[in-house]
């Protein structure tokens, strides 16, 4: 069966550091992957999308994310943080038919920023 | 266009009562799912829905039903309220791709149900 493993429950970084949040998958064949966040008392919005093509994708707020078959990992990067990037960010992964026309959701990472 | 709505924002509930949901679309999309969110527990899928007229379970449907007689409207019921189901609710919607994958979920701003 298809999983999504997000294994940091919670990450603190100072404003202006950088950030990468895991996010490891297992399917078989190459899954649709996503990352959103959540910002208190919100609901999810897409950061961005892996589907095909260059394994470096671009989102909303200068985030990125790079996806690495070999690791079976979508790794979600910025370069620096602001206070405004504190939330809860998740990990879904599509794997179509296999998954029963459903995302399948990591548990999320909190990020708490330092000021 | 609204996205994703959802009605009521909040709701408290006795032991017992029923409720029912409502989400609505206005993006066309052929597939809708409900979930629930609890701390620490991410989001878990309740049921879900890839055309009108059909619906499916998800990983916690005990408690619940739902309908989507319209496309654009997808209905969480709850028969008989329980503490349990003490949650926050979201309803998303995606467009349909190939060999049945989801594209983009969007989410409506979610109901806070409180079940006394």
């Amino acid at each position: 069966a298809q999983s999504v493993t997000q294994p940091d429950i919670h990450i603190t970084v100072s404003e202006g550091a950088s950030l990468e949040l895991r996010c490891n998958y297992s399917y078989g064949a190459t899954p649709y992957l996503f990352w959103y966040v959540q910002s208190p008392g919100q609901g999810l919005q897409l950061l961005l999308k892996y589907f095909s093509g260059d394994t470096l994708v671009q989102g909303i707020k200068g985030f990125e994310a790079e996806f690495k078959r070999s690791q079976s990992s979508f790794n979600l990067r910025k370069p620096s943080v602001h206070w405004s990037d504190a939330a809860e960010y998740f990990c879904a992964v599509g794997a179509g038919m296999d998954s029963n026309y459903q995302l399948i959701w990591g548990a999320g990472t909190k990020l708490i920023i330092k000021p | 266009n609204a996205g994703v709505t959802q009605t009521p924002k909040f709701r408290v509930l006795k032991t017992g009562q029923s409720m029912t949901l409502l989400c609505a679309q206005d993006m066309n999309h052929e597939y809708m799912y409900w979930y629930r969110q609890d701390p620490g527990m991410g989001l878990r899928l309740i049921h879900y829905s890839v055309g009108e007229g059909t619906t499916a379970k998800g990983e916690v449907p005990d408690g619940y039903n739902v309908s989507r007689l319209k496309k654009q409207n997808f209905l969480l019921g709850l028969e008989s309220a329980a503490p349990s189901q003490t949650s926050v609710y979201f309803c998303a919607s995606s467009r349909a791709l190939v060999a049945g994958h989801t594209d983009t979920q969007y989410f409506g701003p979610g109901t806070r149900l409180t079940v006394l």
